[in-house]
């Protein structure tokens, strides 16, 4: 079966610090994937996805970068931290194929001080 | 474009009593349509989905759903509510032609159960 590790499961980081959370799905190929935030009483904000290796798509202008290194494992990445930058962060992803369910990571919870 | 609105940004029912969640979509054609709950600092678990055939879907613990194309609706029900019940519901529009990037969630409606 398909699974999705996340981690850290918790930061806290400085303003200006840099950012890496790592995300790696095992049990399936070419995985569509994703990094979503949800700040605090919000819903989800889908951040980036990426259809295959190097392909990175980003949804909104931001402080932040992801990278896919390998097929299954995506990164999301900061140069400089802001405080607007804290939340939650969920890696998720799907089959690649159409119309597919996407399945979430544990999540990151990231409080930048 | 597709969207997906949850009227309901929280709900209070008590342990034991039944629960609707309500969800409303905008989508040209049938969409994909899914329910996930979030646990505290947890990530999404999918409760069900519908794809297409029967509009009542049944799910994991206990929870349905029935898609309503004449209301543009999936509500999200169960008939009896459980203390561990407590947590976000999330209700989410896909498009069957596209991948997940497409898919639209709702701002979530949170749930309190109380004894």
């Amino acid at each position: 079966s398909q699974t999705i590790h996340q981690w850290p499961a918790t930061l806290v980081q400085p303003v200006g610090s840099p950012l890496s959370l790592e995300c790696t799905v095992e049990g399936t190929s070419n995985p569509n994937l994703y990094w979503y935030r949800q700040a605090a009483g919000r819903g989800l904000q889908l951040l980036f996805y990426s259809v295959g290796i190097g392909q990175i798509s980003s949804e909104v202008p931001q402080n932040l970068s992801a990278s896919r290194p390998q097929d299954r494992q995506f990164i999301l990445s900061s140069k400089k931290l802001l405080l607007s930058d804290s939340g939650f962060y969920l890696c998720a992803w799907d089959e690649g194929r159409a119309g597919n369910t996407i399945y979430f990571g544990e999540g990151s919870w990231l409080t930048v001080v | 474009a597709q969207s997906v609105t949850q009227p309901d940004i929280h709900i209070t029912v008590s342990e034991g009593a039944s629960l609707e969640l309500r969800c409303n979509y905008s989508y040209g054609a049938t969409p994909y349509l899914f329910w996930y709950v979030q646990s505290p600092g947890q990530g999404l678990q999918l409760l069900l989905k519908y794809f297409s055939g029967d509009t009542l879907v049944q799910g994991i613990k206990g929870f349905e759903a029935e898609f309503k194309r004449s209301q543009s609706s999936f509500n999200l029900r169960k008939p009896s509510v459980h203390w561990s019940d407590a947590a976000e519901y999330f209700c989410a529009v896909g498009d069957p032609w596209s991948g997940g990037f497409k898919t639209i969630f709702g701002a979530g409606t949170r749930l309190f159960v109380k004894a």
